[in-house]
């Protein structure tokens, strides 16, 4: 069974701090690895997506890396801002037979940033 | 250039009846996807269609069914609602089975 798990659950830091997320995935057969932010009661926004060959990819103060060896990615916020207060969700992409993709959503860390 | 637009925003509905939600894809986009998202969850995966048909299904009963229109434009269809059923649902559109999937603000339901 495809799954994808996140850690922490949630995380408070503060303003002008840095923070890494993960996530592990047992997903076959792997496609790609995107990260999303999602504000509370708003539709979940793309921040990057990396295949089997990227081990990294920035967005600006975002930055994600990938293991496929060990089925790992993490995502590192540099200077937080308020307004990544935010939940960020690791969805993994597999392969479907006859062509397109199936996700596989993790259920998110609910980051929030405080003065 | 609109994005992912999804009406209504907010509804409450009573156990039993039945719901129709609305999303119109990006310009360009032929394929929408249809998420279920309960409180603290990550989105699950209903259905999707693509060329007016349903190509992928997720684990949901039948009671969630869809339609595509010619426009590529969708509506979920649920029946015989339940309390469980009170999400966050989320409409996301891309080409084809592309990578760059975009998604709306969702609706929420509330079934008292």
């Amino acid at each position: 069974k495809n799954q994808v798990e996140q850690s922490p659950q949630s995380l408070i830091i503060l303003e002008g701090k840095n923070c890494t997320l993960q996530c592990n995935y047992t997903v076959s057969p792997f496609s790609n690895l995107r990260w999303y932010k999602q504000d509370t009661g708003r539709g979940p926004v793309s921040l990057t997506i990396m295949t089997f060959s990227e081990n990294t990819k920035s967005n600006g103060r975002y930055t994600a890396t990938l293991d496929a060896d060990t089925k790992q990615s993490s995502l590192h916020i540099t200077a937080s801002q308020l307004s990544d207060s935010a939940s960020y969700i690791c969805v993994v992409s597999a392969g479907v037979t006859g062509g397109g993709n199936k996700l596989t959503f993790g259920t998110g860390t609910q980051l929030k940033v405080e003065l | 250039d609109a994005g992912v637009t999804q009406s209504p925003t907010h509804l409450i509905k009573t156990r039993g009846q039945q719901v129709t939600l609305r999303c119109s894809p990006k310009s360009g986009h032929d394929t929408v996807s249809w998420y279920q998202q309960a409180l603290g969850q990550g989105p699950q995966f209903i259905f999707q269609y693509y060329e007016e048909e349903e190509r992928q299904r997720g684990n949901f009963p039948d009671r969630f069914s869809g339609h595509q229109f010619p426009n590529y434009s969708s509506e979920l269809n649920v029946n015989a609602l339940l309390l469980g059923d009170s999400a966050l649902y989320l409409c996301a559109s891309s080409v084809g089975s592309g990578e760059k999937l975009f998604f709306g603000s969702g609706t929420q339901l509330s079934v008292l």
